[in-house]
């Protein structure tokens, strides 16, 4: 079983829509959860992170978080074109162990 | 202003050789991280480091080395041993909850090439 598991994609969604990308950690000791962006070509960016359970809001993004399912989401509104990238979430251990997914690929179309 | 910067970009090695990516940052941040990336793949982690001369084994350590002799800095070798060490490399360094929030900021990336 990956430490990390993203829902596989690639996601595609029109313009304006909602895109949901979903996440889920094996690990119960994991404490920190980050969301990047990576451009094809690029390095990634760090978008979002959550630590409590519940829901996290930062303009059109939302992270929410479920530590008893082991489960953390994040939600584009309003999705637009230049969101199109790979969406990389990020599990991070008191140990200081950073671990990723594999990535889902968003696609926006105008 | 506050970055982290690897280097060289793009690296080429012939069979056998080992090589030595480097990795620098400003921010003052205590953790850093190395990964790697291959075509169409996440990120898989190599090495990491919480403080100064200490780091740990990430999930695919094999055939490569760190040091952490300063804060600001934390080179790679790709040693022999690595038998496919084509890929993506990422340094990133990462500090919780900071007095500027949480920051983590990945390197431009170093191409290692064997020829």
């Amino acid at each position: 079983q990956k430490e990390v598991e993203q829902n596989s994609g690639p996601l595609s969604v029109p313009e304006g829509a909602i895109a949901s990308l979903n996440c889920t950690y094996s690990d119960r000791g994991s404490q920190s959860f980050f969301w990047y962006r990576q451009y094809s070509g690029k390095s990634p960016e760090l978008i979002m992170s959550i630590y409590s359970n519940g829901d996290k809001e930062d303009g059109r993004f939302t992270a929410q978080l479920n530590k008893a399912s082991q489960y953390v989401s994040l939600l584009i509104r309003d999705s637009q074109p230049s969101d199109s990238a790979t969406y990389l979430c990020a599990v991070h251990t008191n140990a200081g162990k950073s671990t990723f997914g594999d990535g889902t690929t968003l696609t926006v179309k105008p | 202003d506050g970055g982290i910067t690897q280097s060289p970009k793009y690296l080429f090695r012939k069979e056998g050789q080992n090589v030595t990516l480097s990795c620098e940052q400003n921010l003052n941040h205590d953790a850093m991280y190395w990964y790697r990336q291959d075509p169409g793949q996440g990120l898989r982690l190599i090495y990491y480091s919480q403080i100064v001369n200490d780091f740990q084994k990430g999930d695919i350590a094999e055939g490569y080395s760190v040091s952490r002799e300063k804060k600001e800095s934390f080179p790679l070798t790709v040693t022999s041993a690595q038998k496919n060490p084509t890929a993506f490399y990422l340094c990133a360094s990462l500090n919780l909850r900071g007095a500027r929030g949480t920051e983590a900021f990945f390197g431009q990336g170093t191409r290692l090439t064997v020829v």
